[in-house]
């Protein structure tokens, strides 16, 4: 079973500052996936970024950014330039590869979520 | 935005009452999933299906049972609704292919008194 874990419950920090949410996870797996999902007081789940275990390089999508290190089971995100609309909920998730049925078949293993608070 | 729709959006019961809650897609994607949200727990998965009448346990699955009779719908139902159940409920959905994303539903809150 993989287990993932979010170690900062609260962060605040100022409008157009640089922010890190940490996260690691601890997995008997190779080929897996990790995700960073949002979650405004909307209550919706919002894809914020992918990663491929397989991938060295690491993902980034606009001001996201994570630094992936599979040997150390790190997978923290960046955001730059924060703004008001960045405070929400981030949720780190693990997915297990399923060769042969594809993609994650038996669902995400989430942690228990970083409450990002942007300042004005 | 993928296609999928919750009903309903909220609920209130009573402990013991039966509830059923519906997942619907548009997108006609194999794998359908249905989460719980508490407070410290951030999400836990339920139940999956990765076909029609194809369906598994998730690491919360003790009082709830699933079925997906139409690629289109999952149906979580709780057979005796308890307080501990009392939660906000995610469906999500994943496309064919490699590391496919889970696209989230808009949630159902559900209250058990």
């Amino acid at each position: 079973a993989q287990t993932v874990t979010q170690s900062q419950p609260e962060m605040s920090v100022q409008e157009a500052e640089t922010v890190t949410l940490s996260c690691t996870y601890d997995t008997s797996e190779n080929n897996y996936y990790l995700f960073w999902y949002k979650q405004p007081p909307s209550r919706q789940m919002i894809l914020v970024i992918r990663q491929e275990a397989y991938k060295q390089q690491n993902a980034t999508e606009n001001r996201f950014s994570v630094n992936f290190q599979k040997a150390a089971k790190s997978f923290s995100l960046k955001i730059s330039d924060s703004q008001l609309g960045d405070t929400a909920m981030y949720f780190c998730a693990f997915m297990k590869h399923e060769m042969y049925s594809g993609g994650g078949a038996d669902g995400l293993t989430f942690g228990k979520g970083t409450h990002l608070i942007i300042q004005p | 935005d993928a296609g999928i729709t919750q009903s309903p959006r909220h609920k209130v019961t009573e402990t013991g009452t039966p509830v059923t809650l519906r997942c619907h897609q548009t997108e006609n994607h194999r794998y359908m999933y249905w989460y719980r949200q508490d407070p410290g727990h951030g999400l836990r998965l339920i139940h999956y299906s990765y076909g029609v009448k194809d369906t598994d346990k998730g690491e919360v699955s003790d009082g709830y049972s699933v079925s997906r009779s139409k690629t289109e719908d999952f149906l979580l139902t709780l057979e005796s609704a308890t307080s501990s159940q009392t939660s906000v409920y995610f469906c999500a959905i994943s496309g064919p292919g490699l590391a496919s994303e889970q696209y989230f539903g808009p949630g159902t809150r559900l209250t058990v008194t």
